[in-house]
This record gives structure tokens, C-alpha cells and sequence, in this order.
């Protein structure tokens, strides 16, 4: 059964502070999206990561791809509040068909 | 802007109606779109793939005759929720790429469905 774990599936963080989200998965693959989700909002694109060792940086956030690990990474560098969101890796399987992570919700504090 | 656009964004009805969800591509041709499930505080579901001109193709556990999928153009696609019962109350999310592969789906505003 194909697994696409998060972890931690919760985070509350202070604001200044650093941290990672892992994403592993079970299954051969080496596409990898990032999405982040807002309370009662659908999905916005944060980064695609097509090949291993890819590592793509906006803002604050740094995402990169192991595929012989079957990891990703999402960094969080010096959050901010505006950070706070759900945030789902989700793993190509056959040509755009996703499957989700299971989600990790930060919370970032002052 | 965006890109898919998903009607409506919010119902709510009675248990036994049966409720259409449309997702359409507005700027760009899609031959797959594909049909999410979220219910609170969970990881998105893969239902079914969407496919222009042909069946569904439905996950393990999405009962077909439930979920009616139709995809009757190359910028729509249509989930109608058959007969529907509190326990389908979810967030109903769609998706289509513009470019297989190689660029991120678009996701719709989803559908929030809920069910008296």
C-alpha cells in the first residue's frame, strides 16, 4: 500500500525560529509538489521538485527531494505568522495523479 | 487568476438529493482532471481520475454509483453526488495540469458539501 507520511503532523513554533517538515513515501517516484492550505481554502502550489536532489527556495521556505531516500524537506527559515497553514507534500504516482501526505499544520507564535 | 474554477462552493441540502459539483479549466484544455475528498482536519483523498471522453477511473473504496463523474468536454468535469447522506458531507476539491508532468496541478476553491 502506497504511504505518504508527514512529519510532525503538528507544529507550533516561535516566530524567529527554524524548523523542517519531512515527507516520506512508500512508492518509486520522482515528482514531488509541496502545497500549502488555509483554513477552509483550497490548495495553493508552494514548489515541484522533478528530479533527485532538487532544492527549490521562496521566501522563507527551501524544499528539496531525495528520491533514492524517498524524502523531501520543507525548511522554514526565521518564521513568521504568516506562515501558519497546513502544508501537504503530495507525490506524483502516474502522471499527475497525487497522493497526499498526511499534513502538518504549523502555528506560528510570536 | 484562477485557473480551475469549481461551482458551487457551498450546499446545503437534504439527506436523498442528489447535488452536481462542476470544475471547469478556464484558460486551457484538460483531458484529466481528477476529484479530491477532505473531510476536517484531513489529508486530501484521491477519488477518481477524471478522463475526456471515457469512464472514470475510481480508487479503491469510491463507489461508482454514488460518485458519477461525467468529463463531456476537454474544460469540464462534473462529480454528482447520487442520493446523498450526512456521512458524504466533505470538502470537495478538483484538479487539473496544464502541462502533464511538469508543472503543479491547479486546484479549484473546492466545494463545501454539507448534508441535513
Amino acid at each position: 500500500e502506497l504511504k505518504v507520511e508527514q512529519n510532525p503532523l503538528f507544529l507550533s513554533m516561535q516566530e524567529g525560529k527554524n524548523y523542517t517538515i519531512y515527507c516520506n513515501y512508500s512508492t518509486t517516484s520522482d515528482r514531488l509538489y509541496w502545497y500549502r492550505q488555509d483554513p477552509g481554502k483550497s490548495l495553493e502550489s508552494l514548489f515541484v521538485l522533478l528530479s533527485n536532489g532538487a532544492v527549490k527556495q521562496e521566501g522563507r521556505l527551501m524544499a528539496s527531494l531525495d528520491t533514492k531516500a524517498r524524502l523531501s524537506t520543507l525548511h522554514i527559515t526565521a518564521a513568521v505568522h504568516d506562515l501558519s497553514a497546513t502544508y501537504f507534500c503530495a507525490v506524483d504516482v502516474d502522471t499527475d495523479k497525487l497522493i497526499f501526505g498526511t499534513g502538518t499544520r504549523l502555528q506560528v507564535f510570536p | 487568476g484562477a485557473v480551475v474554477s469549481q461551482h458551487p462552493s457551498r450546499v446545503i441540502c437534504k439527506s436523498g438529493t442528489s447535488v452536481k459539483i462542476e470544475c471547469r479549466s478556464l484558460d486551457f484544455q484538460a483531458t484529466t482532471m481528477f476529484w479530491y475528498r477532505q473531510f476536517p482536519k484531513q489529508s486530501l483523498m484521491l477519488m477518481a481520475t477524471s478522463n475526456e471522453g471515457s469512464k472514470a477511473t475510481y480508487e479503491q473504496g469510491v463507489e461508482k454509483d454514488k460518485f458519477l463523474i461525467n468529463h463531456a468536454s476537454l474544460t469540464l468535469s462534473t462529480l454528482t453526488v447520487t442520493s446523498a447522506h450526512p456521512e458524504d458531507s466533505s470538502f470537495y476539491i478538483c484538479s487539473a495540469s496544464r502541462s502533464h508532468g511538469n508543472q503543479p496541478q491547479h486546484f479549484g476553491d473546492g466545494t463545501r458539501l454539507s448534508i441535513l
